[in-house]
């Protein structure tokens, strides 16, 4: 099984500023790699798939980056509603398997 | 737009069987191309991959939960079904369905809590 460690677990930022989240997979996942964003009592929402391409509808200041066995998300200019917890998710062998991370939770700082 | 809900009893008895449905609406689940899928996530922790049907019957598990779990697809109620063995309070949880494609999923449930309690 394909493990995903993220990291920080938690982490604290004010609005207006960059979120850096990290996310890294026990062996090599390529490029088969999702980020999603849940928001208290909501179901995940899909913000990036194949590491890098944003979903339809989710604004620009959300990246994603990596391949391999690292993987970043960045949330360039923080606004009120992207605090949230993020999870990252591959989908290397797609469709026998796939797992999610543990999440970063971003708080306003 | 493609919708999924979730229903099932909120409180099951350990040593039972779950039974969850999700209903399809706006979409066909025998649409081909994606994989109906079920995710839990336990009370303030991460997501994790149950199974997932194909259109065709095909399905496919998470490994340590394989023995216990069952996924089966309705085309004539447009539905499909998660079962779950032999529950113990471990698996209380939130309950989604929703639709992978690809590898991702864009269109998920708005959950379900089960509770495992007697």
């Amino acid at each position: 099984e394909i493990v995903m460690t993220q990291s920080p677990a938690t982490l604290s930022v004010s609005p207006g500023e960059r979120a850096t989240l990290s996310c890294r997979a026990s062996q090599s996942v390529s490029s088969n790699l999702a980020w999603y964003q849940q928001k208290p009592g909501q179901a995940p929402r899909l913000l990036i798939y194949d590491a890098s391409t944003r979903a339809t509808g989710i604004p620009a200041r959300f990246s994603g980056s990596g391949s391999g066995t690292e993987f970043t998300l960045t949330i360039s200019g923080l606004q009120s509603e992207d605090f949230a917890v993020y999870y990252c998710q591959q989908y290397k062998k797609w469709p026998l398997a796939l797992t999610f991370g543990g999440g970063t939770k971003v708080e306003i700082k | 737009q493609v919708q999924l809900q979730e229903s099932g009893p909120g409180l099951v008895k350990p040593s039972q069987t779950l039974s969850l449905t999700c209903t399809v609406s706006g979409g066909s689940v025998s649409s081909g191309g994606d994989y109906w899928s079920w995710i839990r996530q336990h009370p303030g922790k991460g997501l994790e991959w149950i199974g997932y049907i194909y259109y065709s019957g095909s399905t496919y598990f998470n490994p340590s939960l394989e023995s216990r779990i069952s996924i089966s697809i309705d085309t004539s109620k447009n539905q499909f079904s998660l079962i779950l063995s032999s529950v113990t309070a471990a698996d209380t949880a939130v309950y989604y369905c929703a639709i992978f494609a690809g590898g991702r999923s864009l269109i998920w449930g708005q959950g379900t809590v089960v509770t495992v309690s007697s």
